[in-house]
């Protein structure tokens, strides 16, 4: 199935600790993201990559560190866990920066819930 | 800069129809449209590009406002599958950073 696919679905862990979250896009797209979802279903933007390039960083902690390793691939590591860390985390791709007519908008992974104790 | 949606939530019987506004306070290059069913990713519904152009598929449709930097979802004859939290997302520009409003909880019931 194409599709993005991220890991793990759940994630519940202590303060202090650091964690990671994987995701695979196999669309043939050219950028991803992580965007996070607050308790309020407030869904703000991250990190972006476009070609394994760093292109959008928005004002994160820099506990938060995204990687790329190809442009299929996206993870996020986070150090130091804190209780304000709880939330949804989305990947997601788009062609082109889902640009032009026709595009066809982002395709959103199926959500990391981290839950931090 | 986070575009404003409004209602926050709206309650349907099946078979009304709904329409759903966000707005930016900044020129926008796009918008989007996606629906989130409770515990789920939000999925793609359409996007509208400057122009002032309108486009829909099935029974919901969407215009977009250039000048005024807004734009509306239409849901017509809804269905209970239409119930979710609808969000616009904007653009101001190509390659830009996709902000999205806060979400329009849509209920449809029998």
């Amino acid at each position: 199935d194409t599709a993005v696919s991220q890991t793990p679905k759940y994630l519940v862990t202590q303060m202090g600790n650091d964690k990671s979250i994987k995701c695979e896009q196999n669309l043939g797209h050219d950028t991803m993201y992580w965007y996070k979802q607050d308790s309020k279903k407030f869904l703000k933007i991250m990190f972006s990559y476009n070609n394994k390039e760093l292109i959008i960083n928005e004002t994160v902690p820099n506990r938060f560190s995204p990687k790329s390793p190809d442009k299929a691939h996206l993870n996020l590591h986070i150090n130091s866990l804190e209780l304000g860390d709880s939330a949804v985390y989305f990947c997601a791709s788009s062609q082109d920066r889902a640009r032009g007519p026709g595009g066809n908008g982002y395709t959103f992974g199926s959500g990391t819930r981290l839950t931090v104790v | 800069q986070q575009p404003v949606q409004s209602p926050q939530a709206v309650i349907l019987r099946e078979g009304e129809d709904a329409v759903i506004n966000c707005s930016s306070s900044k020129a926008l290059y796009s918008v989007h449209w996606y629906r989130q069913k409770h515990g789920e990713a939000p999925v793609f519904l359409m996007i509208l590009l400057k122009g002032g152009e309108q486009k829909g598929h099935d029974k919901i449709s969407a215009s977009f406002n250039e000048k005024k930097q807004q734009s509306s979802l239409y849901l017509t004859a809804s269905q209970l599958s239409y119930s979710g939290t609808y969000f616009c997302g904007t653009l101001r520009n190509q390659g830009g950073k996709l902000i999205f409003g806060q979400g329009t909880e849509l209920s449809v019931k029998p």
